[in-house]
């Protein structure tokens, strides 16, 4: 029953590097969405899909990438890191089409930039 | 301009009381769907409570209530007979019909005092 598996849980990397999350789900869901936490600031959206090949931005999107070549996953990459990066970064999925379906979450990933 | 709006920070209620989380939103879309989430200290994302914007009625799952205002556009969260392990972080999120996107309020924290 996995659901929304994120991996790693804890990063630390210095800045300058480059990473990707990674963000797999085994619901066949068709949306996907990665989102930050930072104290005070709530859950902003980085980039979202709608589907394999679709991905569109959100609201913070700069400093990220992402692609969706299969509907299970949606990796995250940092280009170059900086401790503006630092936060909690979520993944999501949900169904599209039905409003009435929440989205399942993934546990998070705390990443820090040195 | 904000889609949601959470304006309280931080609050407090009395084991067994009941407390509401306030929440508005901001759309011009006809139907969309709104949700409460917890998160405990722990970190996860839990999925509480829906309401669809064509809804009669208030939603309600166990002790979570929502107050929904639809010509206030408000959906606040009762959270009954509260109970220590009910101090969490909430958010109140909203989907539109058109756009896929989910939009999070700043959340709001939570403590039952004992």
């Amino acid at each position: 029953n996995a659901g929304v598996t994120q991996t790693p849980k804890f990063q630390v990397l210095k800045t300058g590097q480059s990473m990707t999350l990674q963000c797999a789900q085994d619901m066949n869901h068709e949306y996907m969405s990665w989102y930050r936490q930072d104290p005070g600031m709530g859950l902003r959206l980085i980039h979202y899909s709608v589907g394999a090949g679709i991905t569109d931005q959100g609201e913070v999107p700069n400093g990220y990438n992402v692609s969706r070549s299969t509907t299970e996953d949606f990796p995250l990459r940092l280009l170059s890191a900086a401790p503006s990066q630092t936060s909690v970064y979520f993944c999501a999925s949900s169904t599209r089409g039905d409003l009435g379906q929440p989205q399942h979450f993934g546990d998070g990933t705390r990443l820090s930039i040195l | 301009a904000q889609k949601i709006t959470q304006t309280q920070p931080g609050m407090f209620v009395q084991e067994k009381e009941a407390v509401t989380l306030d929440c508005t939103y901001d759309t011009s879309d006809p139907s969309y769907g709104l949700f409460w989430y917890k998160q405990p200290s722990s970190g996860e994302m839990i999925f509480l409570i829906y309401q669809g914007s064509y809804d009669q009625q208030n939603a309600t799952e166990g002790r979570y209530s929502l107050n929904f205002q639809k010509a206030r556009k408000s959906a606040n969260l009762v959270i009954s007979a509260s109970q220590l392990g009910d101090s969490a972080m909430y958010f109140c999120a909203m989907r539109e019909w058109t756009g896929n996107q989910f939009y999070f309020g700043t959340g709001t924290s939570l403590t039952v005092i004992p």
